[in-house]
């Protein structure tokens, strides 16, 4: 059972025009939400993330708005340039008590391609 | 400062062969993970260490999966014997101490394996 979906497998933009990429996520105890952007041939790498506190942050060209009622979260790039063309993973996790450490579950990845 | 370093890059080896994959964090970086990414899928999470100690080991298939992380540094995963199902990448990633702060894992850029 996955507890973080990104149900769109890929999106194309044109640059310059906003990418808007989606995830849903099934576990009520999520607090902490994160999107990694991953090139070909890399490790992921952290771009922003979202308390649960709050329901938006930005950075830049980028901007994560989370919905808690819908338990939905978006990560929003504008404008789009090309080299943001990769795949991005939405995840989550939720503070484990006692332990001190979070677990991070990811969803499947969003590829993003932006036209020149 | 050096980044989360992941050896070997490629490793392709025959079923029922054994395979070890070595990585060294981030300077200073007490919890360690190893994930495992699938063709189209999201990483998931095999083990995560603080300091010397595997504190989650849940997911880790045991019977032929074992990681090691001496003196709390480097740490090695071993695959024996490896499955054609074992074909994957293999992240390492490292965190301070939590991801209380930032919520960010830095990831090493992975090992890809494939099994014939």
């Amino acid at each position: 059972d996955q507890q973080v979906k990104q149900n769109s497998p890929s999106l194309s933009v044109q640059e310059g025009r906003i990418s808007i990429l989606n995830c849903d996520y099934t576990n009520s105890m999520f607090d902490y939400f994160l999107w990694y952007k991953k090139y070909p041939a890399e490790g992921p790498t952290f771009l922003i993330s979202i308390s649960s506190i709050k329901d938006k942050n930005e950075d830049g060209r980028f901007t994560v708005f989370l919905n808690k009622s819908a338990k939905h979260l978006s990560l929003h790039i504008v404008p789009s340039q090309p080299g943001d063309s990769a795949v991005y993973f939405c995840a989550a996790s939720a503070t484990i008590r006692g332990a001190g450490s979070y677990q991070l579950t990811f969803g499947k990845g969003t590829k993003l391609s932006v036209i020149p | 400062e050096a980044g989360v370093v992941q050896s070997p890059r490629y490793k392709i080896i025959e079923k029922k062969q054994p395979v070890a994959f070595w990585c060294n964090p981030i300077s200073g970086h007490n919890t360690l993970y190893w994930y495992r990414q699938n063709l189209g899928q999201g990483p998931e999470l095999l083990i995560r260490y603080e300091n010397e100690e595997a504190v989650d080991d849940s997911q880790l298939p045991k019977d032929r999966f074992s990681a090691e992380r001496l003196k709390g540094v480097d740490s090695t995963l071993k695959i024996q014997p490896a499955e054609l199902g074992d074909s994957a990448v293999y992240l390492c990633a490292s965190s301070f101490d939590s991801l209380f702060m930032t919520g960010e894992l830095f990831f090493g850029e992975g090992s890809r394996l494939t099994v014939l």
